[in-house]
C-alpha cells in the first residue's frame, strides 16, 4: 500500500514564526489532503490539494506529484495553530485515505 | 445537519460488551468512512459505504466489527465482544464525492467518539 511519511514528527515553534512541514508519499496519487486536528480531537479539513498550490489565510500548501512531496507553510504562527497536522492520499478511484504519522505543533506565546 | 454528529462522544465499555457507535453525515453526502485512531498515532481506515452500499471493508480488524448504512444516510459501526485493543477513537468522514476528491469536496470529519474498553 501507499506509504505516507511526515516530518519532522514534533515541532515546537515561538508565536510570529513561520514553518514548514512535509509530506512525502511513495507512490502516484490523486487525491491529498492536509487535515489539522486540534487539542480537543476535531480534524478540520484545511486542503484539498492533488497538486498545484494554494493559500488560505496563514496557511499554504503546495503538492508536486511528479516529485511525490507536499509541503503545508504556516506563516505568523499562533498558539490557536497548535495540534497536530495530518497529510492524507489515496489513488484515483480509491476511497482507502492513508494517513501519515502526524506533524505535533506546539505554538508558544 | 451542518455537520457530521457522531455519538456518543465517550464510552466506556466492559470487555466483551458489545456496542454501538453512531454516524450521522452531513445531508446529501454519498461517501461515508469510518477510521480508527489509537492513541499517538494517525486515522487508520476501516470501511467505507457509497450510499447504502459497503463497497470496502478491508479495513475492519476483525469479524467482531460490523457496519451498516441501511437507508444511505446515518450509518452504525458494531464491535462485539469488546478487546482492549479496541480502546480507541472511532471518526467517522463523509463527503459529497463519489470518489474522494472526484469533485474537489474532499472529507468532513465527525468528532469522533472515544471507546475505551476496561
Amino acid at each position: 500500500g501507499i506509504q505516507v511519511e511526515q516530518s519532522p514528527p514534533d515541532l515546537i515553534l515561538q508565536e510570529g514564526a513561520n514553518s514548514t512541514l512535509r509530506c512525502n508519499f511513495s507512490d502516484s496519487v490523486n487525491n491529498l489532503q492536509w487535515f489539522h486536528q486540534n487539542p480537543w480531537g476535531q480534524l478540520i479539513n484545511l486542503f484539498y490539494i492533488p497538486s498545484g498550490t494554494k493559500q488560505n489565510g496563514r496557511l499554504s500548501a503546495t503538492t508536486v506529484a511528479t516529485e511525490r512531496y507536499s509541503l503545508l507553510y504556516i506563516s505568523s504562527s499562533q498558539t490557536t495553530d497548535s495540534g497536530v497536522y495530518f497529510c492524507a492520499v489515496a489513488l484515483a478511484n480509491n476511497n482507502d485515505m492513508r494517513f501519515g504519522a502526524g506533524t505535533r505543533l506546539t505554538v508558544k506565546p | 445537519g451542518a455537520g457530521v454528529s457522531q455519538s456518543p462522544r465517550y464510552k466506556v465499555a466492559k470487555r466483551g460488551q458489545d456496542v454501538a457507535l453512531r454516524c450521522d453525515p452531513i445531508s446529501g453526502h454519498v461517501s461515508l468512512f469510518w477510521y480508527q485512531q489509537a492513541l499517538g498515532q494517525g486515522p487508520e481506515f476501516l470501511t467505507y459505504f457509497q450510499n447504502e452500499a459497503q463497497l470496502d471493508k478491508s479495513g475492519l480488524p476483525s469479524d467482531r466489527f460490523f457496519a451498516e448504512r441501511p437507508e444511505g444516510s446515518v450509518s452504525t459501526l458494531k464491535i462485539q465482544r469488546t478487546q482492549q485493543e479496541d480502546s480507541a477513537v472511532y471518526l467517522c468522514a463523509s463527503s459529497l464525492d463519489q470518489f474522494v476528491g472526484q469533485g474537489g469536496y474532499g472529507y468532513t470529519f465527525g468528532s469522533g467518539t472515544r471507546l475505551t474498553v476496561v
